[in-house]
């Protein structure tokens, strides 16, 4: 089975820019969730997608928003980035309706705002 | 709101010590409780999860987690560390109100050769 992709893996944008994440989620797997991971911090939860609709949310702007496509794979799109933004971003797979699911996390994107 | 906390931020051992790692999460329905690792570099990797049953849950790895419910606690314990062991470990919780995870702050964990 393939695992969560993520891309790019590293980016640089510089304060007030908007910047789009890439995410593949697991084959079988029917709804993303997104992270927020903070140097020497646990991962925060920004907002899940099902559906193609958002079915949840951290305590995150509405700067940061959203997409699933129909192939499950997801975008976060952040705007007006701030340096606090400066983050591991994570994506999570899992399938809702399997009453023992977990995740699948993949391995990130780093992204620098200076 | 549900929360976790991880008391131990930064634990070193020497190989062959015993490992135990606090967990304490603070949510007043049904949980679903992990343990994750996040090797240098890597991604996260479930270690281990308890959603009902026994209390106590084996992992991979040699790991091993017991939910004491009546302390809100899901530690991790594994009898003899290696030094392939260094790493941060994350506990989370997943309340019954929804699918979203709440993670704890991590341990890093160094293991001395």
């Amino acid at each position: 089975e393939t695992g969560v992709t993520q891309s790019p893996t590293h980016l640089i944008k510089t304060r007030g820019q908007q910047v789009t994440l890439r995410c593949s989620s697991q084959s079988g797997h029917n709804t993303v969730s997104w992270y927020q991971q903070a140097l020497g911090q646990g991962p925060q939860f920004i907002f899940q997608y099902y559906r193609e609709e958002e079915n949840g949310r951290g305590n995150f702007p509405p700067r940061f928003s959203g997409l699933q496509f129909p192939n499950y794979s997801s975008e976060l799109n952040v705007n007006a980035l701030e340096l606090d933004d400066s983050a591991l971003y994570l994506c999570a797979s899992s399938l809702v309706g399997s009453s023992l699911h977990g995740y699948t996390f993949g391995s990130g994107t780093r992204l620098t705002v200076v | 709101a549900q929360s976790v906390s991880q008391h131990n931020h930064h634990v070193i051992l020497s190989e062959a010590a015993s490992l135990e790692l606090g967990c304490n999460y603070s949510y007043g329905g049904t949980v679903n409780l992990f343990w994750y690792v996040q090797y240098p570099g890597q991604h996260l990797q479930l270690l281990l999860k308890y959603f009902s049953g026994d209390p106590l849950v084996k992992g991979i790895k040699g790991f091993e987690a017991e939910f004491i419910k009546s302390k809100f606690s899901f530690n991790l314990r594994k009898p003899s560390v290696q030094w392939s062991d260094t790493a941060e470990y994350f506990c989370a919780v997943r309340g019954n109100a929804g699918n979203m995870l709440t993670f704890g702050g991590g341990t890093r964990l160094m293991v001395k050769p």
